[in-house]
Parts: structure tokens; sequence; C-alpha cells
């Protein structure tokens, strides 16, 4: 079975500053890709950023970054000169590397951004 | 390029109502899914169509629920005789059939409550 835990309910930052949410997974496969999904209040799922397994290389999106260690099962999400826009609740997902198949999220990451 | 769309945003009915909600894919997109997200929990899976066939089902999806992808663009699911315990927010979303990078978008849910 696959799982994905993320194990801070809520963090808090202020405005400009670095932030990383962490998250672990579990998984028998070897080929996957990873998410962070974000959703603001009364709003919907948008993607953040998209890791696939068989890439070392860690992925960037502005000022959204992963540091993926395939080995410890760990991905985590490092937001860097945090904006209030980015106040919403942080999701880490995991699907196989197969077209058709399920997202599995974790049960999220609440992150208010401060001024 | 319009996102997912869904309908209606929200829904309040009686215990043992039948409901239907309505999720209309990105245009291009042939695969569609539908997801359950509980107050405080990550989205989790209900079902998947490729085109107009159903071709997963979680055992989330009870008797009660059946969805369906007539001509295989938009979808609806119908929960029937509805329990207190099926309130939640409903998310479709839908990813394009290149490859297996499958990136999956959602829609901005339907949210059910049911009294």
């Amino acid at each position: 079975a696959q799982t994905v835990t993320q194990s801070q309910p809520e963090m808090s930052v202020q405005e400009a500053e670095t932030v990383t949410l962490s998250c672990t997974y579990d998984t028998s496969e070897n080929n996957y890709y990873l998410f962070w999904y974000k959703q603001p209040p009364s709003r919907q799922m948008i993607l953040v950023i998209r890791q696939e397994a068989y890439k070392q290389q860690n992925a960037t999106e502005n000022r959204f970054s992963v540091n993926f260690q395939k080995a410890a099962k760990s991905f985590s999400l490092k937001i860097s000169d945090s904006q209030l826009g980015d106040t919403a609740m942080y999701f880490c997902a995991l699907r196989q590397n197969q077209a058709g198949t399920a997202l599995i999220f974790g049960k999220g990451t609440t992150l208010s951004v401060s001024s | 390029d319009t996102g997912v769309s869904q309908n209606p945003r929200h829904k309040i009915t009686k215990r043992g109502q039948n409901v239907t909600f309505r999720c209309d894919p990105i245009s291009e997109h042939n695969r569609l899914y539908w997801y359950r997200q509980t107050l405080g929990q990550g989205p989790e899976f209900l079902t998947y169509f490729q085109n107009e066939a159903q071709l997963e089902k979680s055992r989330l999806l009870s008797d009660r629920f059946s969805a369906e992808r007539p001509k295989g663009s938009f979808s609806t699911l119908e929960i029937q005789r509805t329990e207190q315990g099926d309130s939640a927010m409903y998310l479709c979303a839908s990813s394009s059939p290149m490859g297996t990078e499958d990136t999956q978008y959602f829609g901005p849910g339907t949210r059910l409550t049911v009294l």
C-alpha cells in the first residue's frame, strides 16, 4: 500500500521568510511521481510543483523548490520569500508512473503567512 | 483554456434524498477523476474514467454512489439515499492523454451538506 505522511498540521511564517514543509511517503514502486498541491481557503486546489522519481535533480518553480531524497522517501517543499498569498493548505501527493492512476494525498499542512 | 468546472458549488440536502453533481473537464482531457475530501483531510480517490469507460472504483464508492461519463466529456456523480456521513467536498480532476505525465487539474469542488 502507498501512503503519504505530513507530520506538520500547521505552520506559520512571516512575510519574506523561508519555510519548509515536510512530507514522507511509502511505496514499493521504483518509478513514481510526487506532487505538492496548494488549496487556498475556499478556493480550488492548484498544482505547485511536480517531481519525477527517476530524476535526481530537485524540481524548482520560481519561489518553490523541493528536496527529494529518494532513499529516505522524503519530499519536502521549500517556499522562499513567503508572500501573504501563500497562505493555504498544502498537500503532498504520490502517484505511480502509470497514466490514469489515483493520487494518494497526505493530510495536509496549513500554512499561515503574516505581515 | 478554461479549467475544470463543477456544479453546483454547494448543495444542502436532507438525509435520504438523492443528489447529483456535474463535472466538466478541461476540453481536451480524456481522463477524469472523482475524489472526496472531508474537513481537515486530504482528498481520497473515488473513481476514474478514461473517455466514457469507468476503469477504476475505490472501495469508498459504496452501492449508493454511481458515476457516469456518457459521451466521454462531462461526468456526473450521484449519491442515493444520502447519509450525514456523505457530507464532504466532492472534487473532480482531469488530465491530458499525453504520455504518463498525467498531471491532474482540479475543479473548485461541490460542497455537500447532509442535514
